[in-house]
């Protein structure tokens, strides 16, 4: 099983700063099928971003994903109110399928 | 682009059994694997397995071996996540997600509470 470590696990940010998000995993993920995910409180998980790099649909472009093999990362430019809430990465090549713990991201 | 709605919150005691459904709409029901994660409160996500509407074929994670079953209705696009043996641990949102790959979308969320 893979196990994907998510880090920090709280990240205190203002509004306009830039938010760096790590994802570890203790294998290589094939194809980089990761993808990253928002939750907001008593919401549904909200895609962002798969196979590591490409956005989802209506996503904007302040917010991207990079990463391969064990490394991955997703990147707020400038944050925006709407942006504080937890994300989750996640892999899918690989069963059976893995969440990390996920990173809180908050207003300091 | 494709929608999930799930059914309503339940309130089951110990040792009882749960059945959440997950009606599709706006794509082609047979064509994408559902699969079901739960949260419990303040926690991760878990992946709990998937099934394939085509064919029905399933797949679980190891620790729900055994405890649950994954189906469908073609007839009306709707799958169908039970769990049986329930105990206050199971108490949880349990999420359906379409997958493409990664899940896209996701189901609001069922709330199983398990309590005597």
């Amino acid at each position: 099983e893979i196990v994907l470590t998510q880090s920090p696990g709280t990240l205190s940010l203002s509004p306009g700063e830039r938010a760096t998000l790590s994802c570890r995993a203790s294998q290589s993920v094939s194809s980089s099928y990761l993808a990253w995910y928002q939750q907001k409180p008593g919401q549904a998980p909200r895609l962002l971003i798969y196979e590591a790099s490409n956005r989802a649909t209506g996503i904007p472009d302040r917010i991207s994903g990079s990463g391969s093999g064990t490394d991955f990362s997703l990147t707020i430019s400038r944050l925006e109110p709407e942006d504080f809430a937890v994300y989750y990465c996640h892999q899918y090549g690989s069963s059976p399928i893995t969440f990390g713990q996920g990173t809180r991201l908050e207003i300091k | 682009q494709g929608q999930l709605v799930q059914s309503g919150a339940e309130v089951k005691k110990p040792g009882a059994s749960v059945r959440v459904s997950c009606k599709a709409s706006g794509y082609t029901f047979t064509s994408y694997d559902i699969n079901w994660v739960r949260q419990a409160t303040g926690q991760g996500l878990e992946w709990m397995g998937w099934m394939n509407p085509n064919n029905g074929n399933t797949g679980y994670a190891q620790k729900f071996q055994g405890r649950v079953t994954m189906t469908r209705n073609t007839s009306i696009s709707t799958a169908y996540m039970e769990l049986s043996s329930l105990r206050s641990e199971d108490t949880a949102v349990y999420y359906c997600a379409r997958v493409v790959g990664w899940f896209d979308p996701w189901g609001q969320g069922t709330l199983v509470i398990v309590s005597s």
